[in-house]
């Protein structure tokens, strides 16, 4: 069974900068798993951020970037603002038309 | 704009059936493929299934595999997923999704409660 770890929780100072990961318990992240991003607040539909590792969904505000950071897939926030807490998500395309979310990071600002 | 209406989600007992429905307008609904992923309440997101947009191809998650059937009719923009031997486990906010070209979603419906009742 393909486990996809996120860290639990994180939190970051308004205006700084904090990298969310993404990983797999037995293996690495590489683009070949087309790793993508959401972001949920309580009570909405997720929102998509990033796709294919590093593409920025449409009115997605470039503070929030993809990329494989060693043997995860990692998502950026610069300039962190209020609004972003948040739950966020990442998802990885196993192959085979299988995809399998990671459990998700709640995002604190403070 | 993309638009994707769930309905169909309610309470039913524990063994029993539920259809939900996604209406979906706003773009060319045959082009594309389709997704259900669901979130069980307080807890994180779960991927349930696809379809390719000819319907010729689906997939699920091992959690609802044979007991799930995922299906769409392209004539009326409309995607389904069939519910059949419910479990306590399976009540969720069920989503549907339109899939991305390049393995991601890309837009959400606002989902439907599911509710099994034990």
């Amino acid at each position: 069974q393909t486990v996809v770890t996120q860290e639990p929780s994180l939190s970051v100072s308004p205006g700084g900068t904090v990298t969310l990961t993404c990983g797999l318990r037995s293996g690495s992240v590489s683009t070949s798993y087309y790793p993508s991003w959401y972001r949920q607040t309580p009570g909405q539909a997720p929102r998509t951020l990033i796709y294919k590792t590093n593409t920025r969904s449409s009115g997605v505000p470039d503070r929030f970037s993809g990329s494989i950071l060693g043997n995860r897939a990692a998502l950026t926030i610069t300039g962190a603002q209020a609004d972003d807490e948040s739950d966020y998500y990442c998802v990885l395309f196993m192959g085979t038309d299988i995809w399998v979310f990671g459990g998700g990071t709640k995002l604190t600002v403070l | 704009q993309v638009q994707l209406v769930e309905s169909g989600g309610g309470v039913v007992q524990d063994g029993g059936s539920l259809r939900l429905s996604c209406a979906a307008s706003g773009f060319t609904f045959s082009r594309y493929g389709m997704q259900w992923v669901r979130q069980a309440p307080g807890k994180g997101l779960e991927w349930v299934s696809f379809i390719r947009s000819d319907g010729g191809s689906q997939s699920y998650a091992d959690s609802v595999k044979g007991r799930f059937t995922i299906s769409r009719d392209n004539s009326q923009n409309t995607l389904f997923l069939q519910m059949n031997n419910l479990r306590p486990e399976d009540t969720a906010v069920y989503y549907c999704v339109r899939d991305g070209s390049g393995h991601y979603f890309d837009y959400w419906g606002q989902g439907a409660l599911v509710i099994v009742s034990s």
